[in-house]
């Protein structure tokens, strides 16, 4: 089925250990985008790449890198996970110009 | 301070009232989205404009540019229809959320 999956569904971490939360699209899109969801703060941007090659930050990138190496992949990197990171973590992506976005079912990331 | 405000926070409705729901911004924006979080947590995208009104079945979104509003509205309302709905807007690549109303419907 055509659309963006994430993994894992959940993860724990301890505090300091690092991850990778993986992201990929099968639309050909060439944007793609990583958010965090916390109560009451709604969704924030975390990173974001308009192609391969190309990346960006968004409203709150501290703590996390990414890396667009192909069209298809954008992965989400925390080098050394916090309790403040503890979240549910979205991808979506979209095709520049007038479509709306499609969303990745999300990643819940507990750290403690 | 909050780019994108909405508004009302919580919703509850009898089946088959009509939804109004709000969305003010306070940033030049490049288009208006209006997003389905379903009580799974999976999102949808319901609407992305740019001006004017757009209608899907039972939903309409409208957008007035000059006042920085929006609204999505939700004519003959279901028990399906129960989800949060958020309004983001993008500037440029920047993306901004609001904190979204949670709508219950009733049968």
């Amino acid at each position: 089925n055509a659309g963006v999956t994430q993994t894992p569904k959940f993860q724990v971490l301890k505090t300091g250990q690092s991850m990778t939360l993986q992201c990929a699209q099968d639309m050909n899109h060439e944007y793609m985008s990583w958010y965090r969801q916390d109560p009451g703060m709604g969704l924030r941007l975390i990173h974001y790449s308009v192609g391969a090659g190309i990346t960006d930050q968004g409203e709150v990138p501290n703590g996390y890198n990414v890396s667009r190496s192909t069209t298809e992949d954008f992965p989400l990197r925390l080098l050394s996970a916090a309790p403040s990171q503890t979240s549910v973590y979205f991808c979506a992506s979209r095709q520049q110009g007038i479509y709306g976005y499609t969303f990745g079912s999300g990643t819940r990331l507990t750290v403690v | 301070k909050n780019e994108v405000e909405q508004s009302p926070q919580n919703l509850t409705a009898q089946e088959g009232e009509f939804i109004t729901i709000n969305c003010s911004y306070s940033v030049g924006i490049s288009a208006l989205h209006w997003l389905q979080q379903h009580p799974g947590g999976g999102i949808v995208s319901l609407f992305m404009l740019s001006s004017g009104k757009k209608k899907h079945g039972r939903l309409i979104a409208t957008i007035n540019i000059q006042e920085k509003h929006s609204s999505l509205h939700i004519t003959a309302s279901h028990p399906r229809d129960s989800a949060v709905y958020i309004c983001a807007v993008s500037t440029g690549n920047q993306f901004y959320f609001g904190t979204g109303t949670s709508l219950t419907v009733i049968p």
